[in-house]
């Protein structure tokens, strides 16, 4: 079983619609980050989360929203869907060591939910 | 002007030869610099840390030079397995949680 799992994978939705993408992690890693990604752009970080009580806005939040049900379990939510949400979305994971000559700040991805609004 | 910013290519290499690339970053503050690889639709894994003083991995090396704020890698004896999308990721800057930033990739595809 993959480390960090995605559901769903593939998404068609209509404009106006909630949408619910999940991730859930076997790694016991405490962050966990949403982002998306655009053909011709890197990838944005949406939202992000250190813990269970900790969540925090990336650089692209408005529109969704996340919640954080356990250590394990991260999911973001389109509360009404639009058509430039249109975009691949991964979750990842880290697990922080606080030296940057160590490799920190490495990230796990999950293997991406594939989400079009028509 | 982009934060990170990276040639797209795609780079055309012949199988067995070298390839190299650069990705150049605005935040002099960057502490953590990163290549990750995406394949097709998949998603990026972690290359390689980039450390100061530059390091190798097998068939892979990438330099990081500060006074140019640049980081680079290099592909030796490139594979049809190398055909690949390289993702430059730097740390904003000095929070330890590191900001990170992705470049939009540089495309290589190894032909026979």
């Amino acid at each position: 079983d993959a480390d960090v799992t995605q559901t769903p994978r593939n998404r068609i939705t209509k404009t106006g619609k909630r949408i619910m993408l999940e991730c859930s992690q076997t790694k016991g890693h405490d962050r966990m980050y949403w982002y998306r990604q655009d053909p011709g752009l890197g990838l944005r970080l949406i939202y992000y989360s250190f813990d269970v009580k900790d969540i925090n806005k990336g650089e692209i939040s408005d529109g969704y929203s996340v919640s954080r049900q356990a250590q394990a379990k991260f999911s973001l939510s389109l509360e009404s869907a639009i058509p430039n949400q249109t975009a691949l979305y991964f979750c990842a994971t880290s697990d922080f060591s606080g030296k940057y000559e160590t490799g920190a700040n490495v990230l796990t991805f999950g293997a991406g939910s594939r989400l079009t609004v028509l | 002007r982009k934060e990170v910013e990276q040639d797209p290519g795609p780079f055309n290499v012949p199988e067995g030869a070298t390839v190299a690339f650069n990705c150049t970053y605005s935040n002099s503050a960057s502490q953590s610099f990163f290549w990750y690889r995406q394949d097709c639709r998949k998603e990026p894994k972690l290359l390689m840390s980039v450390y100061s003083s530059g390091n190798e991995d097998g068939r892979f090396t990438a330099q990081l030079n500060r006074a140019s704020q640049y980081i680079s890698l290099l592909i030796r004896d490139s594979k049809l397995s190398d055909s690949a999308t390289y993702l430059c990721v730097v740390n904003r800057g000095t929070d330890s949680w590191g900001k990170l930033q992705f470049g939009a990739g540089t495309q290589v595809v190894v032909t026979p």
